[in-house]
């Protein structure tokens, strides 16, 4: 168990529609990350918060926004979903905002699983 | 900008033989992180192991060993006496010092050992 949390672990909708994944970080850290999982693409990073703040954006589609709370929790927003961006979702965690703290490593959930019908 | 290659789309071994998954990297940094993630059928991402770009020393941990050469750009990973429980996706990534630089993965290898 990495300790970060996402919810939900599945989700079916179709196009169109709008959906929002949510991730909790590991106690204490301060740094969320989203990355893209497709089959085609690999692992894709997506976007970078640190306390609140937007740090860094990768490929992520204007269709998609994110933002990070107060508690440290982050959210996912994926609007106007097309067939292809059926992927699992991973949110990562890091103590410093540069993801060197003392090791530098992101501690991954479990993914979120989305499938657009 | 940063790049990771892992050459090697798929391996399959019968148990208990070794196998050495491959990575290569490139970077203009002279200061950088290597990591090697699993991710077993399940689906999460499991950190395996981190190494900093001025520690060459290679590492042992139980049936794992990691080779840092960066004379090659290459931080390769060998499973001795496989099991299957090791068959995952083994993803290769490196992430550099300056910056907020996100971490950037190799494409990944899926590894199969058979009983």
């Amino acid at each position: 168990d990495s300790g970060v949390t996402q919810t939900p672990k599945h989700l079916i909708t179709a196009t169109g529609q709008r959906v929002t994944l949510r991730c909790s970080p590991r106690s204490g850290d301060l740094s969320v990350y989203w990355y893209q999982q497709s089959l085609d693409q690999g692992l894709q990073f997506l976007i970078q918060y640190y306390n609140g703040e937007e740090r860094a954006k990768g490929n992520i589609l204007e269709r998609f926004s994110a933002q990070q709370f107060p508690d440290l929790h982050s959210e996912l927003n994926l609007s106007s979903l097309e067939l292809g961006d059926s992927a699992l979702y991973f949110c990562a965690s890091s103590v410093a905002r540069l993801a060197g703290g003392p090791t530098g490593e992101l501690f991954f959930g479990e993914g979120s699983r989305l499938t657009v019908l | 900008a940063q790049k990771v290659t892992q050459a090697q789309t798929e391996i399959s071994v019968v148990e208990k033989e070794d196998v050495t998954l491959d990575c290569v990297y490139e970077t203009r940094d002279t200061t950088y992180y290597l990591f090697w993630y699993k991710q077993p059928p399940s689906g999460e991402l499991v950190f395996l192991i981190r190494r900093n770009s001025f520690d060459e020393q290679n590492e042992i941990s139980g049936r794992y060993s990691w080779n840092f050469q960066k004379s090659t750009s290459s931080f390769n990973f060998t499973i001795t006496a496989s099991q299957v429980v090791d068959s995952a996706v083994y993803f290769c990534a490196l992430r550099i010092r300056a910056g907020n630089t996100p971490l950037v993965f190799g494409k990944g290898t899926r590894l199969s050992v058979i009983a």
